[in-house]
């Protein structure tokens, strides 16, 4: 199994631009997360999805859209990138259950950079 | 209030030294509880859940006072390759899709 891997790992955006960041994971998880790294912030949610062609809104959702055709690929696009916008970007994925939380499985990270 | 705050670090002990990491939540309605283990520049992973009655898995050991909303880890004899930052991880509200809320975490570097 590969777990969950994200392209690209590195970028570097010009103000305005656009791109989209990919996450896969192969382990039929149901749940699947974005967040942001930045220095002194911590980890902070970005979107999620329940599961296959749902997302919703979580910290700090402005700026990013989301979506989730397929079970195992969740897509975050920056439509015009914003120099705020440069971060850390890690993709993660989890069971399903109906009370708490499971353990969260994260990708390696995309390293973005918006000049 | 943040909703998970933990001690600022960096904490720098020697090879061997007991160390301890502090947590507190704002959720009393929080069920899941966990220690993620972040290196430099890399993805964060689990270390351990942490339940009620406290647990243990070799040398780290994780409590759990629901009353005051508080979440520790303890690891002993610290190694070299103890080093990295630990983040105190609370599910977030409303169970709602297994969202879970980090802290900001806590420098640890073990030195010879």
């Amino acid at each position: 199994n590969a777990g969950v891997t994200q392209t690209p790992k590195f970028r570097v955006l010009k103000t305005g631009q656009s791109m989209t960041l990919l996450c896969a994971q192969d382990m039929n998880h149901e749940y699947m997360y974005w967040y942001r790294q930045d220095p002194g912030m911590g980890l902070r949610l970005i979107h999620y999805s329940v599961g296959e062609g749902t997302t919703a809104k979580g910290e700090v959702p402005d700026g990013y859209n989301v979506s989730r055709l397929k079970k195992q690929n969740f897509l975050l696009g920056l439509e015009s990138a914003a120099p705020s916008q440069t971060s850390v970007y890690f993709c993660a994925s989890s069971y399903s259950g109906t009370s708490g939380a499971y353990e969260q499985y994260f990708g390696p990270g995309t390293r973005l950079t918006v000049t | 209030r943040k909703e998970v705050e933990q001690d600022p670090g960096p904490f720098n002990v020697p090879e061997g030294a007991t160390v301890a990491f502090n947590c507190t939540y704002s959720n009393s309605a929080s069920q899941s509880f966990f220690w993620y283990r972040q290196d430099c520049r890399k993805e964060p992973k689990l270390l351990m859940s942490v339940y009620s009655s406290g647990n243990e898995d070799g040398r780290f050991t994780a409590q759990l006072n629901r009353a005051s909303q508080y979440i520790s880890l303890l690891i002993r004899d610290s190694k070299l390759s103890d080093s990295a930052t630990y983040l105190c991880v609370v599910n977030g509200w409303g169970n709602q899709g297994g969202k879970l809320i980090f802290g900001q975490g806590t420098e640890l570097s073990v030195k010879p």
